[in-house]
């Protein structure tokens, strides 16, 4: 099966710094890159995703970059805020397609 | 995207008992998950709840620990048995949406077993 890994698995930043978190994923079939955000006594929230068909996609401030020759997937936080804050996942779904590996998770601290 | 309402979303139990969770999509879907989040950690999937069949477990899960009902295309319910503090953990629904590839959670269950 699918097996993501999750770099580092903490990580600390000035305000307005930028943040970059890596994944590594081992099945190549793989096609669908999502990342999660999970705040203290919540779900995770999809915050960004990609597909293997795009090498990168930004959304604001975060923007996620794929290496499918290398299996591996990072995610960029620009101008941090204290409210990203958070655990951050990464996930790729298994050869079947219809279920998810979760990396180890990153805990995000953004310090004033 | 799909709105997941998970129920309860916190509860302390005696060891020993069950509990169960619900989990109800205000749209069909296709496919629904169960995970466990333990402390700290990650999430890992439970199962897949299967649509008038029976759920699909993943390795180290079984049946007669974690029964799993799905009824129709909109509803869940996840049942930890035989509670032990080692279930202490969050649990989270979750769905894959029709259109897309993108997968929705629930605000999760809170799960103290004392």
């Amino acid at each position: 099966g699918e097996n993501v890994e999750q770099h580092p698995s903490t990580l600390s930043v000035q305000e307005g710094d930028s943040a970059v978190i890596k994944c590594t994923y081992s099945d190549s079939a793989s096609n669908y890159f999502p990342w999660y955000k999970q705040e203290l006594g919540k779900g995770p929230q999809l915050i960004i995703d990609i597909r293997s068909n795009v090498g990168e996609k930004k959304d604001q401030r975060i923007a996620v970059t794929l290496n499918k020759t290398a299996k591996h997937f990072s995610l960029h936080i620009t101008e941090t805020q204290p409210e990203d804050s958070a655990v951050y996942f990464c996930a790729a779904p298994t050869a079947a397609g219809n279920k998810l590996t979760f990396g180890g998770g990153t805990r995000v601290l953004v310090k004033p | 995207s799909a709105v997941i309402s998970q129920k309860p979303s916190r509860d302390i139990c005696q060891r020993g008992t069950s509990l169960t969770i619900q989990c109800q999509v205000d749209s069909q879907v296709t496919m629904m998950f169960w995970y466990r989040q333990q402390p700290g950690q990650s999430l890992t999937l439970i199962a897949t709840a299967n649509q008038g069949s029976e759920a699909t477990y993943e390795s180290g899960f079984v049946i007669d620990k974690f029964p799993i009902s799905r009824p129709n295309l909109t509803f869940s319910t996840l049942t930890v048995s035989n509670l032990s503090p080692e279930d202490s953990s969050i649990y989270l629904c979750s769905v894959a949406e029709i259109m897309g590839y993108g997968y929705t959670f629930g605000s999760g269950t809170r799960l103290t077993v004392v």
